[in-house]
């Protein structure tokens, strides 16, 4: 079945410096979701990614797809201490109706 | 507001012990879904349900039971827990099953 790796599984970065989640598909996706669930709360929607090289911004968020629609990356710039909490990328593929979560990058961030 | 409920938000049982953990989305969505979240292996699906009456196996549907009897509800049934189904439990929702997940608050549950 399909498989989504995330990298790294923790991540500790300081206040100000940039933090990048990398998710790779053993699959061609149809689409690509990013989701942050913060210490003790649920998963919350960030984005959805659907074309081959698509790039999006979300002020100091930035989203990709790659080009062969098996890998994403999230960017976070200047990150700070409400950045933190665990970032999942999330995969469907082709015609599958289910959504395969990668397993997660726990960002802390010190003051 | 619109949002998903979970029912009850923890719960202590023991082996064997029939239970049920309820989910309800007022936001009109057709699409269910059942997910566990496990240290180090993010969260798994377990059951999915694209409209009434229509359900489907996730990635570790072993030991679980789901209905959509009506759109809003979809419930989870453990027939006979065990101690490996100790885990926060998330029920989520969708307008489809490509769309934005809305998650509920969880259900941490403990089988000894």
């Amino acid at each position: 079945g399909q498989q989504v790796m995330q990298i790294p599984q923790y991540q500790h970065v300081q206040e100000g410096e940039d933090f990048t989640t990398y998710c790779n598909s053993s699959t061609t996706l149809s689409n690509i979701q990013w989701y942050k669930q913060r210490p003790g709360g649920h998963p919350v929607f960030l984005i959805q990614l659907v074309k081959s090289g698509e790039v999006k911004k979300q002020k100091r968020l930035t989203f990709q797809f790659g080009e062969a629609k098996k890998n994403s990356s999230l960017h976070i710039t200047a990150t700070q201490t409400t950045d933190v909490g665990t970032y999942f990328c999330a995969g469907q593929s082709g015609s599958a109706r289910q959504l395969t979560f990668g397993s997660g990058t726990q960002l802390t961030v010190l003051p | 507001e619109a949002q998903v409920t979970q029912n009850p938000r923890y719960l202590i049982t023991v082996t064997g012990k029939k239970l049920t953990v309820t989910c309800s989305q007022n936001m009109n969505h057709e699409y269910m879904s059942w997910y566990r979240q496990d240290p180090g292996l993010g969260l798994r699906q377990i059951y999915y349900s694209m409209n009434v009456e229509v359900t489907d196996k996730g990635d570790v549907p072993e030991g679980y039971k789901v209905s959509r009897k009506e759109k809003r509800n979809f419930p989870l049934i453990l027939e006979s827990p065990s101690p490996n189904q100790t885990s926060l439990y998330f029920c989520a929702s969708s307008f489809g099953d490509f769309n934005e997940q809305f998650f509920g608050p969880g259900t941490r549950l403990t089988v000894l």
